[in-house]
């Protein structure tokens, strides 16, 4: 098991264009959410995605966008991107039933940077 | 809203001596709080949850409801101990993990 896994691992974006990073979640894991790391910060919950369906969102603009698909793995959409959005991204999953243990499984990040 | 500080950026301490990573909360009702840790070229990965009282790799936290803390103690630090400690309440309503800044804790021979 490969456990989660994202890609790309880095890429590089301007001010304006779109980006899609996506997740592989552990293998029997059906919730997937995400968090957006800025440098010197802890993670920042952006969502969680359970039944293809956003089922708790953090405190960003619609900007970000995503979608679960019926295998479980998903996609994190950020549209107009701006200087500020450089950061590492992690995708972390779980069991909706073990949502609770506090006990997640993260990726390694793809880390956007905008210029 | 949950809220998780830890004051300390940077911590360095040599092997075999104490280490204690702090973390304070602001949550209303009963709280659940874990830390996570991440060694490099390692992901984040949970280290203990405090309902557990278990010991991992020789840390403890101890929930302290009166000062609001949850801190990380080890009473003889090793090398392999460095690594990025967060301190992670659990937002029980939106079934979320809110992160603290982190610690970076280092472990000089």
């Amino acid at each position: 098991d490969a456990g989660v896994t994202q890609s790309p691992t880095h890429l590089i974006k301007t001010r304006g264009q779109q980006v899609t990073l996506r997740c592989s979640p552990k293998s029997g894991h059906d919730t997937v959410s995400w968090y957006q790391q800025a440098l010197g910060q802890g993670p920042q919950f952006i969502f969680q995605y359970y039944e293809e369906e956003e089922r708790q969102r953090g405190n960003f603009p619609d900007r970000f966008s995503g979608h679960q698909f019926p295998n479980y793995s998903s996609e994190l959409n950020v549209n107009a991107l701006l200087l500020g959005d450089s950061a590492l991204y992690l995708c972390a999953s779980s069991l909706v039933r073990q949502l609770n243990t506090g006990e997640l499984f993260f990726g390694e990040g793809s880390r956007l940077t905008v210029l | 809203a949950q809220r998780v500080t830890q004051p300390e950026k940077l911590l360095s301490v040599f092997k075999g001596a104490p280490v204690e990573l702090k973390c304070n909360y602001s949550y209303s009702g009963s709280p659940e709080l874990f830390w996570y840790v991440q060694y490099s070229r390692q992901r984040l990965q949970l280290l203990l949850r405090h309902i557990s009282r278990e010991s991992i790799k020789g840390f403890t936290a101890d929930l302290n409801k009166g000062e609001t803390s949850f801190h990380l103690k080890k009473p003889f630090a090793q090398e392999e101990d460095s690594a990025m400690y967060y301190c992670a309440p659990l937002d029980r309503g939106a079934q979320k993990l809110v992160f603290g800044q982190g610690t970076r804790l280092t472990i000089n021979p």
